[in-house]
C-alpha cells in the first residue's frame, strides 16, 4: 500500500514565520506534488517535482518554494508565511506517467492557520 | 489553459436516489480523466479513471462514470446513493504532461 505521510495534521503560525511542511511517500514514486485545497477552489497545484532536484511552478507558487533533496521527501516552505495563507495543504505522488499509472496518491493533509 | 468545471457544487439526496454529477474539461486532444473523493476526515482517494477504451468506466463502490468526448464530458454516476457515500467528488484532468487539474469539488450530502 502507498502510504503517503505529512508531518503536522494542524499548525498554528504567525505572520511573518517562517513555515515548512513536510511530505514523506514510500513507494519510489517520482513525482511528487503540493496542493492547497480551499472551500469553492478545489485542489490547486503549488509545485510539482518529477525528481530528485527537479521541481516546476504549478498554477500558484507565488510565495511559496519547494525542496527535494531526496526521492522520498518534498518540502513546502512559506518563506513569509501571510493570512491568506491559511489553508490546507495536500501532498500527493505518483509514478511517472512514462510507467502508464497516472494515479496520484495523497497524504491526509496540514491544517494551517497564519494568525 | 486547460480547465475543469463541475457544475453542481452542493447536492443533497436521500438515501436510495439516484447521483449524477456532471464534469466538463476544456481541452481538445487526448485526456487521462479521473474523479477522487473525500470523505470526512480521510485522504483524498481515486474513485475511478478513464485513458482509453471504453468510455463507460466502473470504479468502487458502485460508481461508474461516461467519458463522452463529443461533450468534453466525463459524468459521475450512482444508481443508489447511501449515506456512507457522503462526501466530496473532484473530477480531474491530465493532459500530456503528469499533472492534474482539478475541478472545484461537489459537496455530497446524502440523508437516511
Amino acid at each position: 500500500d502507498v502510504k503517503v505521510t505529512q508531518s503536522s495534521r494542524y499548525l498554528v503560525k504567525r505572520t511573518g514565520e517562517k513555515v515548512f511542511l513536510e511530505c514523506v511517500q514510500d513507494m519510489d514514486h517520482e513525482n511528487m506534488f503540493w496542493y492547497r485545497q480551499d472551500p469553492g477552489l478545489g485542489l490547486r497545484l503549488i509545485y510539482f517535482s518529477y525528481d530528485v532536484k527537479m521541481k516546476e511552478k504549478g498554477d500558484i507558487p507565488e510565495g511559496y518554494s519547494v525542496s527535494r533533496e531526496k526521492k522520498e521527501r518534498f518540502s513546502l516552505i512559506l518563506e513569509s508565511a501571510s493570512t491568506n495563507q491559511t489553508s490546507m495543504y495536500l501532498c500527493a505522488s505518483s509514478l511517472a506517467a512514462a510507467s502508464g499509472s497516472h494515479e496520484q496518491y495523497f497524504g491526509p493533509g496540514t491544517r494551517l492557520t497564519v494568525t | 489553459a486547460q480547465s475543469v468545471s463541475q457544475h453542481n457544487h452542493h447536492v443533497i439526496l436521500s438515501e436510495a436516489a439516484s447521483l449524477e454529477l456532471g464534469c466538463n474539461y476544456s481541452y481538445g486532444g487526448t485526456v487521462n480523466l479521473f474523479w477522487y473523493v473525500q470523505y470526512p476526515g480521510q485522504h483524498l482517494q481515486l474513485l475511478l479513471k478513464y485513458f482509453s477504451g471504453d468510455p463507460l468506466v466502473k470504479g468502487i463502490k458502485g460508481f461508474e462514470a461516461e467519458f463522452i468526448k463529443s461533450k468534453f464530458s466525463f459524468n459521475l454516476r450512482k444508481p443508489s446513493v447511501q449515506w456512507s457515500d457522503t462526501a466530496e467528488y473532484f473530477c480531474a484532468v491530465m493532459e500530456d504532461t503528469d499533472k492534474l487539474i482539478f475541478g472545484t469539488g461537489t459537496r455530497l450530502q446524502v440523508f437516511p
